[in-house]
């Protein structure tokens, strides 16, 4: 069946510290990764995704790479600001599925000054 | 603008009545969805609609019903039958075709007196 698999959290770095939050997947077809991000009492946002292997997802300075050879699709990010405080969750979707979306857990961050 | 409304933000609701939650998009999707979110974990999917007058359980559908009679409508209904309903419910919107991300809304955070 199809799942996703977080790095526990809560996750607490400095600011302009390095972040990775590592995500791992199983899927019976070929999926599309994503990244979502969850401000306090909000909905989730798309931050970034990637639809076949080897492809790149980046937006705001964060990046996440499709490895299928590894099913994974860590998160990272160079130099990480308060602002980035929030819950980010790992997803796919599985066309082989009818497109139903998996949701890992979520990883809390909390960046402080 | 495009997007999703959810109505109420915050609702309250006595022991043994039904409560209803909105779920408005106007992005022109074809397939919405309902997720229950609990404190410190992931989403559960509830229902989910993929084409107008036809909807399907997710994982957790026991004590909520939902109706799909407009293409950009997708109410729930907590019925009396949930046991633990208090939760932060969310709302999704997306396309049915292609990679095809889901769109939140802001949530409603039901509270059971």
């Amino acid at each position: 069946g199809n799942s996703v698999t977080q790095m526990e959290g809560p996750v607490t770095l400095s600011e302009e510290a390095f972040l990775t939050i590592n995500c791992t997947y199983t899927a019976t077809g070929y999926p599309s990764l994503f990244w979502y991000v969850q401000y306090p009492g909000e909905g989730l946002q798309l931050l970034l995704k990637a639809t076949k292997a080897d492809d790149k997802g980046s937006n705001k300075g964060f990046e996440a790479t499709y490895r299928k050879e590894t099913t994974s699709f860590h998160l990272e990010k160079g130099s990480v600001q308060v602002s980035d405080s929030a819950v980010y969750f790992c997803a796919l979707s599985d066309r082989a599925t009818g497109n139903q979306f998996y949701f890992g857990t979520g990883t809390s961050l909390t960046v402080i000054p | 603008d495009g997007g999703i409304t959810q109505s109420p933000k915050y609702l309250f609701r006595k022991e043994g009545q039904n409560v209803t939650l909105s779920c408005e998009q106007n992005l022109n999707h074809d397939a919405m969805y309902w997720y229950r979110q609990d404190p410190g974990q992931g989403l559960r999917l509830i229902y989910y609609s993929q084409i107008v007058n036809d909807f399907q359980k997710g994982d957790i559908a026991e004590g909520y019903s939902v109706s799909r009679e407009k293409k950009e409508s997708f109410p729930l209904t907590v019925t009396s039958a949930q046991k633990n309903p208090t939760a932060f419910y969310l709302c999704a919107s997306s396309t049915a075709r292609g990679h095809n991300e889901q769109f939140f809304g802001p949530g409603t955070r039901l509270t059971v007196l």
